[in-house]
């Protein structure tokens, strides 16, 4: 299995501001696909954005963008103005292109205060 | 709708039992997987299914046996042989064709504990 790194447990951010999560991947390949899901306090996986490795631009999805650094294998999500409903743990996945497994990594809990 | 439904909610078991999670997809997706999550540890893959009647291992199967007699159904068992069964499992499917760029959809999950 791939592996997939979280390096920051927890962080909290206040309403309305921004927050990175970062996440860092080995991996071997030159083509594959990175995610970021979400999972709110009902456990329910969402997927959040999806980033194509060959694609140089960066993905965006609304609120939600990724800044994607191939060459440092480097995958960090960006969440702008936040809400309280972004309070979640957010999970960081690799899928190679002939693959069909994803690898998550450990996860990183997110709290939006009032 | 299509979606993934996982079944029961919560699960108790008791030690030395066998226990059997469901897990039903109407989305046609070829590919079916079980993963395990525990605080700390992320996802964890148990088991995945390309075909039916296929399966393999991923990377903590032991304790664990899966069938996929059925293209929407994929149901994992949980046997006495695995020490620390307490978990949340979630079950998520895939279209085969351009995998890996579809990510997965999931289940709302299965809670188990063991009493």
């Amino acid at each position: 299995a791939q592996t997939v790194t979280q390096s920051q447990p927890e962080m909290s951010v206040q309403e309305a501001e921004t927050v990175t999560l970062s996440c860092t991947y080995d991996t071997s390949e030159s083509n594959y696909y990175l995610f970021w899901y979400k999972q709110p306090p009902s456990r329910q996986m969402i997927l959040v954005i999806r980033q194509e490795a060959y694609k140089q631009q960066n993905a965006t999805e609304n609120r939600f963008s990724v800044n994607f650094q191939k060459a440092a294998k480097s995958f960090s999500l960006k969440i702008s103005d936040s809400q309280l409903g972004d309070t979640a743990m957010y999970f960081c996945a690799f899928s190679g292109s002939n693959d069909y497994k994803l690898s998550f990594g450990a996860g990183t809990t997110v709290t939006v205060r009032a | 709708d299509g979606g993934i439904t996982q079944s029961p909610k919560y699960l108790f078991r008791k030690e030395g039992q066998n226990v059997t999670l469901s897990c039903e997809q109407n989305l046609n997706h070829d590919a079916m997987y079980w993963y395990r999550q525990d605080p700390g540890q992320g996802l964890r893959l148990i088991y995945y299914s390309q075909i039916v009647n296929d399966f393999q291992k991923g990377d903590i199967a032991e304790g664990y046996s899966v069938s996929r007699e059925k293209k929407e159904s994929f149901p994992l068992t949980v046997t006495s042989a695995q020490k620390n069964p307490t978990a949340f499992y979630l079950c998520a499917s895939s279209p085969w064709t351009g995998r890996g760029y579809y990510g997965y959809t999931f289940g709302s999950g299965t809670r188990l504990t063991v009493v």
